[in-house]
């Protein structure tokens, strides 16, 4: 059985950083690309991000780019995302998503976690 | 790069069929057939229901379908039952390789 289980998020202030981590089972993860995805409070999903299975290649939205990096370590089947100089615009429930097709960080996501709370504030 | 542009709410009574839209433009849903929707119950993750424009993945009713037509995606539900009442989001593939999500349409089974 898939499982992907979010950690790291919190109350942080404008301006400092974050790591989130993504611990996947039940699939062969260096096997699949994946992704974060970001929900504010009462809003829709937005893409933050996307890594290669390899590690490779990455992939992120304009709003986020140069401030965070999605990053992997696929011999302890985890997933991270480094978010610095954080905004009140970041605060969101963060999930991390397997991709559905191996090669292909784009063509759908069909397991997700629970998500997990990241409050930007002062 | 803008979101894709989906109805607010749509509704239907049990049994009926309803259409949700999703508008891109040729970078990205009228240009790729990578075209995915999602469902989402409200405080749960969201559901892949369609990827690839028209494939459900297994597992997924076949009450479920997907189409498009230029720059325009659809989602179809037939058969409405109340637990299709949900949150949906069509998301597209762009020029741009980056993965962009329409703004989300709630539906209610009336």
């Amino acid at each position: 059985e898939v499982q992907l289980l979010e950690s790291g998020g919190g109350l942080v202030q404008p301006g400092e950083s974050l790591r989130l981590s993504c611990a996947a089972s039940g699939f062969t993860f260096s096997s699949y690309a994946m992704s974060w995805v970001r929900q504010a409070p009462g809003k829709g999903l937005e893409w933050v991000s996307s890594i290669s299975g390899s590690g490779g290649s990455t992939y992120y939205a304009d709003s986020v780019k140069g401030r965070f990096t999605i990053s992997r370590d696929n011999s302890k089947n985890t997933l991270y995302l480094q978010m610095n100089s954080l905004r009140a615009e970041d605060t969101a429930v963060y999930y991390c998503a397997k991709v559905l097709l191996r090669g292909y960080y784009y063509r759908g996501f069909d397991y997700w976690g629970q998500g997990t709370l990241v409050t930007v504030s002062s | 790069q803008s979101a894709l542009t989906q109805p607010a709410s749509v509704s239907g009574s049990p049994g009926q069929s309803i259409t949700i839209s999703c508008i891109g433009t040729s970078s990205d849903v009228g240009g790729y057939n990578y075209v995915s929707w999602y469902q989402q119950h409200p405080g749960k993750a969201p559901k892949l229901m369609i990827y690839d424009v028209s494939n459900r993945p297994s597992g997924v009713s076949n009450r479920f379908s997907g189409s498009k037509s230029g720059n325009t995606a659809s989602l179809t539900i037939s058969g409405l039952q109340a637990e299709d009442e949900a949150d949906y989001y069509c998301s597209s593939y762009t020029s741009s390789s980056i993965v962009i999500f329409g703004g989300g349409t709630k539906l209610t089974v009336l």
